[in-house]
Order: structure tokens, then sequence, then C-alpha cells
């Protein structure tokens, strides 16, 4: 069975400094990986994802993420934060076989401390 | 272009009545899938449809049923509602071969009292 997992529900940072976001999978076939954000009150919007070729992926708003086979791991960061970036954060994976049900992780609160 | 617009945006309903859920779906999108979120949790899976027809299942119990329209447009049906099915109801869409291209709606609050 897949599964995803963010390690750390809160994540506070500050302004100007490098976000890091972790997310860990696990999946019996190649996985396909996604980093969605969500603002209070609104739906998910999607940041970046992984299907094939290059292992780094650049999304939107500066952040981008790298999809290491060997640890599992799919990690999302930007460089330095803004105060925008306060949301949060859901990783995501669709097995490659599979017809499109997503399965999230239990989602990262980024705070932005100016 | 509109994105996918959900209807209504918060109900309020009473434990042991049912809900209907509307969905339309952005534009070139053939493909409907709904999600339950609870407060301080990932979206969880309920189901897809595509063509009308269900093609594929979470783990949500016969409670809860869906239908898609042919202009693509869906609905979930909750039956009996308990407490527990208050949450965020997400739809999102995609289209068949669109390398899972899914645009989420805002969503629908359900408050069951």
């Amino acid at each position: 069975a897949q599964s995803v997992t963010q390690l750390g529900s809160h994540v506070s940072v500050s302004e100007g400094a490098l976000v890091l976001l972790r997310c860990n999978y696990s999946s019996s076939v190649p996985p396909y990986l996604f980093w969605y954000v969500q603002y209070p009150n609104q739906g998910l919007q999607l940041l970046l994802k992984y299907t094939t070729g290059a292992t780094l992926v650049k999304g939107i708003n500066g952040f981008e993420a790298e999809f290491k086979k060997s640890e599992t791991s799919f990690h999302l960061t930007k460089p330095s934060a803004h105060m925008s970036d306060a949301a949060e954060y859901f990783c995501a994976v669709i097995r490659s076989s599979n017809t499109g049900k997503l399965i999230f992780g239990q989602g990262t609160t980024l705070q932005v401390k100016p | 272009d509109a994105g996918v617009t959900q209807s209504p945006t918060h109900l309020i309903k009473t434990r042991g009545q049912q809900v209907t859920l509307r969905c339309s779906p952005k534009s070139g999108h053939d493909t409907v899938s709904w999600y339950q979120q609870a407060l301080g949790q990932g979206p969880q899976f309920i189901f897809q449809y595509y063509e009308e027809e269900e093609r594929q299942r979470g783990n949500f119990p016969d409670r809860f049923s869906g239908h898609q329209f042919p202009n693509y447009s869906s609905e979930l049906n909750v039956n009996a509602l308990l407490l527990g099915d208050s949450a965020l109801y997400l739809c999102a869409s995609s289209s068949a071969g669109s390398n899972y291209g899914y645009t989420f709606g805002s969503g629908t609050r359900l408050t069951v009292v």
C-alpha cells in the first residue's frame, strides 16, 4: 500500500530564510509525486509535480523539489521565505499504474515570522 | 477561463439528513474526483468519475454516492449524515490525457450538527 509521510506538522522560519518541508513516500511501483499549497478557506493549488525525467522539479513561487528514489523522498525547498508563503502544504503521490487516486500526507503548516 | 466551481460554499445539516454537493469541472476537463478533508488532515479520496461512471472508489461507505452528467459536471450525495461527516469536500477535475494535471475547487464546508 502506498503512503505519504510529512515530517513535521508545523515548520516555522524567519522571512528570508530557507524553507525545507520534508516528504517521504512508500510505493511498490514508480510514483508520480506532487506538492500542493492550501491557503485558509481555499482549495488546493499545485506547486509542482514529478512524473518522469529530470528529478529536480521547479514549481511556482520559487519552490522546487527533488525526487530521490534511493531515499524515497520528495522534499520541498525555497531559498528565501516570504510572508505570503505562510500556508498549509501537502505532499501527494499517485502510482504510475493507477488511474489517478491522489494519496496525501497529513500536511505541514508553514509559519513565516517577520 | 473558469476553474473548478463548487456549490454551495458552506452548508449546515442535521444528523440523519441527506446532502448533495455540486461540482462543475474546469473547461476542457472530463474527469472529476471527490475528496474529503477533515479538519487538520490531508484530503482523502472518495471516488472518481469518468464518462459518467464511477471509475475508482476509496474507502468510504455506500452512504457516499455520486453522479456525473453528460456535461461532465458531478454531484456528491451523502445519506444518513453523521457528525463525523463534517469536513471540507473538495472536487478536482482533470483531462484523461493530461498527465495528472488536477485542478481543485475551493470546496464545500459541510457541518453536521
